[in-house]
């Protein structure tokens, strides 16, 4: 079956540094998604990784290790803004099509 | 924004009945994804179309289904309502195969079923 995890709630200050973890055990893999998410409104994209290694965006990087079927989304220089739920999602998981399969989702709170 | 688009925005629905939702893709995007979300869960997958075909189903009844028109925009419909139901429907469109591309989100159709 297809199983992704990553903590529930996470909490952090202004400025900090904060590291998401994910991990995976799916029937297929094209590749793994970070997604953003604020209350109420739509996932918006931050990351995608499909090889070994990190991903460097800006404030945002992502890390892959497809050996260990495990992943993470760091945030750097933590703003207000930041506060929000951030959904990893692996695509092909279920081969079916190019469809994401989604974990539960992390909800980072960040305070001043 | 993305550039997707979802009608309507929210809707109230009674248990056994029907409903329609509707989206329309980004331009130049052949691959439409409906998910499920319910409050405080990440997205559910339902099921994906490419290139007005079904491309793949999640772990959904038959009362959920589906169609994309040539223009590549999509409805769910979701025929004997049930409580469970209600949730945050979102569509998202891509470029498709063979994969690895971005998904964009639609703002979602709040549904509630009483």
């Amino acid at each position: 079956g297809q199983n992704i995890d990553q903590p529930t709630e996470m909490t952090a200050t202004e400025g900090a540094i904060v590291q998401i973890n994910c991990t995976y055990q799916t029937s297929g893999f094209n590749g793994l998604f970070w997604y953003q998410q604020h209350a109420g409104e739509a996932p918006t994209f931050l990351s995608y990784n499909v090889l070994d290694g990190l991903e460097e965006k800006g404030r945002f990087s992502s890390f892959l290790s497809r050996s260990k079927g495990y992943s993470y989304l760091l945030l750097k220089e933590l703003q207000m803004k930041d506060s929000a739920s951030y959904l990893c999602a692996v695509e092909g998981a279920n081969q079916a099509g190019t469809a994401l399969i989604f974990g539960k989702g992390t909800t980072l709170s960040v305070s001043s | 924004e993305t550039g997707v688009t979802q009608s309507p925005t929210h809707l109230i629905k009674t248990r056994g009945q029907q409903v329609t939702l509707r989206c329309s893709s980004q331009s130049g995007h052949n691959t439409v994804s409906w998910y499920q979300q319910a409050l405080g869960q990440g997205p559910q997958f339902i099921f994906q179309y490419y290139r007005e075909e079904e491309n793949g189903r999640g772990n959904f009844p038959p009362r959920f289904s589906g169609l994309q028109f040539p223009n590549y925009s999509s409805e769910l419909n979701v025929n004997a309502l049930e409580l469970d139901d209600s949730a945050l429907y979102l569509c998202a469109s891509s470029k498709g195969s063979p994969g690895g591309y971005e998904q964009y989100f639609g703002p979602g159709t709040r549904l509630t079923v009483t």
